[in-house]
This record gives C-alpha cells, sequence and structure tokens, in this order.
C-alpha cells in the first residue's frame, strides 16, 4: 500500500522554465512533508519542507505548496537549472515528535535541458 | 566535517553469507535510520533507531538485522535469509528538526 504516490516518473522541462513535481498521499494522519534530491549514487539531500498549519513555503528558487483537502502537495523550482536536474522525492511524517518514521514516494526524475 | 558516512561504497555478497555495511555519523544525532532504494521505488525504511541499545522494525526488516551499541554507530547485517538483497542501502540520522541527513549509500550486489 503506497501511502506516497508520485505518479510522475519522469519530467523534462526547459532551462528557464517552471518545474512542478507532483506528490500525493493518502494517510490523513500525516502532517509534515518534505522534499528531498537525489544524484546518482549519492544519498538524498534535503531541499524544503511544510508543516500542515501552512499551504506554501518558499525557499530562493523552490516552493511548496500543500492542499490538505486534495491530500497532495507540489514543488514548484523556477526557473529550472540544469543543475536541479536528479530524482525528487516526496516523505511525509505523521508529525514533528522525534523517531516518527518518514514515507517516502517512489521518485520523479527531473531533467533539465538547455 | 558533520556527517554520516557509510562504508564500503561498493559490496559483493556469495551466496548464503552476511554482510555488514557501515554507517558511522558524528552530528551527535539520536535517532538513525536504514533503508533501501530498488529502482523504480522509493524509499523503504528497514530499521531504525531512536537512541542507543534500542531499535525498531521498519516496513521490510525480514533478512536483516541491526545493532547500536554507540550513538555514532548503527551497522546493518544483510543476512543470508535475505533473498533479495541487491539494492542500494542509505544510512539516516534526524536532526531535532525532524530533518533526515543521508549517507553516501552502499550498492549491495550478488555474485
Amino acid at each position: 500500500d503506497q501511502q506516497v504516490k508520485q505518479n510522475s516518473p519522469s519530467l523534462s522541462v526547459q532551462e528557464g522554465r517552471i518545474s512542478i513535481l507532483n506528490c500525493d498521499y493518502t494517510n490523513s494522519m500525516f502532517d509534515y512533508f518534505l522534499w528531498y534530491k537525489k544524484y546518482p549514487a549519492e544519498g538524498p539531500t534535503f531541499l524544503i519542507s511544510i508543516s500542515s498549519i501552512k499551504d506554501k513555503n518558499e525557499d530562493g528558487r523552490f516552493t511548496v505548496f500543500l492542499n490538505k483537502s486534495a491530500k497532495h502537495l507540489s514543488l514548484h523550482i523556477v526557473p529550472s537549472q540544469p543543475g536541479d536536474s536528479a530524482v525528487y522525492f516526496c516523505a511525509a511524517s505523521p508529525g514533528t515528535g522525534g523517531g516518527n518514521k518518514l514515507t517516502f514516494g517512489t521518485g520523479t526524475q527531473l531533467k533539465v535541458e538547455l | 566535517d558533520g556527517g554520516i558516512t557509510q562504508s564500503p561504497k561498493y559490496l559483493f555478497r556469495k551466496e548464503g553469507q552476511n554482510v555488514t555495511l557501515s554507517c558511522e555519523q558524528n552530528l551527535n544525532h539520536d535517532a538513525m535510520y536504514w533503508y533501501r532504494q530498488d529502482p523504480g521505488q522509493g524509499l523503504r525504511l528497514i530499521y531504525y533507531s531512536q537512541i542507543v541499545n534500542d531499535f525498531q522494525k521498519g516496513d521490510i526488516a525480514e533478512g536483516y538485522s541491526v545493532s547500536r551499541e554507540k550513538k555514532e554507530s548503527f551497522p546493518l547485517t544483510v543476512t543470508s535469509a535475505q533473498k533479495n538483497p541487491t539494492a542500494f542501502y542509505l544510512c539516516a540520522s534526524r536532526a531535532a528538526n525532524e530533518k533526515l541527513f543521508f549517507g553516501s549509500g552502499t550498492q549491495l550486489s550478488v555474485l
């Protein structure tokens, strides 16, 4: 049972345009969400997070939107750069208490073309 | 330099053999995690530990074992009972702000 879903396995965007990566979840107990970026043969690195008390969080070129009623979040990258080409994982947690498990989505491979 | 160190980078396992993947952190984090990544799948949780001398099974613990004798170290043993061990293994520790910090991973393959 995939509780966190990233339905697009890949996405191709031109440099300078907007990249939109989507994530859906089914567990209503999730209220903290994170995005991680992963290059081949490396560990994921934290990108941005959002708590369920917010519907938007912005950090430079990266913005995460949360729609709790739809159980949907999205990551916007503007403008997209070639260095953004990586796999992006969405992750969710039932609260921010220590030791809570993160459940990850299957990832979306983003390719930013020149 | 603070971080998570995983070794080795590549590991090969023979049939019936147990192998141990090392994970060390100098971030002073209490919680540590082991994930497995397979092609086309997300990161699946194998085991996690919130404090020294304590650990819990994750979603796919069968065929694996761990120990947490020191705060800094959380080794994972892939036993012969794990019939499909070929995967990319990631160790992580968790900061107080809930963010996970990952090591660079170990690619395990079967000979």
